[in-house]
């Protein structure tokens, strides 16, 4: 079966830096995306990976192997907006997005 | 970005009632979907609204207790069929715009249905 693991729940401090994994197995691959959700409100679009390496986007940098079925998000200079829910989801090979279940990241000051 | 507009944002309902959601979008999308999120759960597709044509869709969803309608490309509406308390949840609403399929996904802000 297809299956997204990331972690429940991440605890970090204000200007600290966090990285929260995701591993996949999924019939085929046609890219991994990383939307954040914050609470009450819908998902938004941070970052798509189809290649390995590392992609930035500002304070937030998005990793990818493929060879290992995994990903993670790198934040930086944590600020207490970023308190949220950050949800991988991997598109298979029939170009359906199988979604994970989403990480809570407290940000503590 | 594009803007997506879902309404209502939330309802209470009676158990056993209809509701229907509206999904507008500020430009025309290639595809339109339709996803529930559970309390603390990950998003779960329902189905993707055909642009006049049947909706398909997934697994465990079927078009009796989720009709969905796409009269055009920029509106769409899912239907919550005789409610029960196990269909509280948020309805998201989401298109994704450009030629390939591998474009990134934009949401509506969800309806949140109770159901008593």
């Amino acid at each position: 079966g297809q299956n997204i693991d990331q972690p429940t729940e991440m605890t970090a401090t204000e200007g600290a830096i966090v990285q929260i994994n995701c591993t996949y197995q999924t019939s085929g691959f046609n890219g991994l995306f990383w939307y954040q959700q914050h609470a009450g409100e819908a998902p938004t679009f941070l970052s798509y990976n189809v290649l390995d390496g590392l992609e930035e986007k500002g304070r937030f940098s998005s990793f990818l192997s493929r060879s290992k079925g995994y990903s993670y998000l790198l934040l930086k200079e944590l600020q207490m907006k970023d308190s949220a829910s950050y949800l991988c989801a991997v598109m298979d090979s029939n170009y359906q997005l199988i979604w994970g279940a989403g990480t809570k990241l407290i940000i503590k000051p | 970005s594009a803007v997506i507009s879902q309404k209502p944002s939330r309802d209470i309902c009676q158990r056993g009632t209809s509701l229907t959601i509206q999904c507008q979008v500020d430009s025309q999308v290639t595809m339109m979907f339709w996803y529930r999120q559970q309390p603390g759960q990950s998003l779960t597709l329902i189905a993707t609204a055909n642009q006049g044509s049947e909706a398909t869709y997934e697994s465990g969803f079927v078009i009796d207790k989720f009709p969905i309608s796409r009269p055009n490309l920029t509106f769409s509406t899912l239907t919550v069929s005789n409610m029960s308390p196990e269909d509280s949840s948020i309805y998201l609403c989401s298109g994704r715009w450009g030629q390939g399929d591998t474009g990134e996904l934009f949401f509506g802000e969800g309806s949140r249905l109770t159901v008593l």
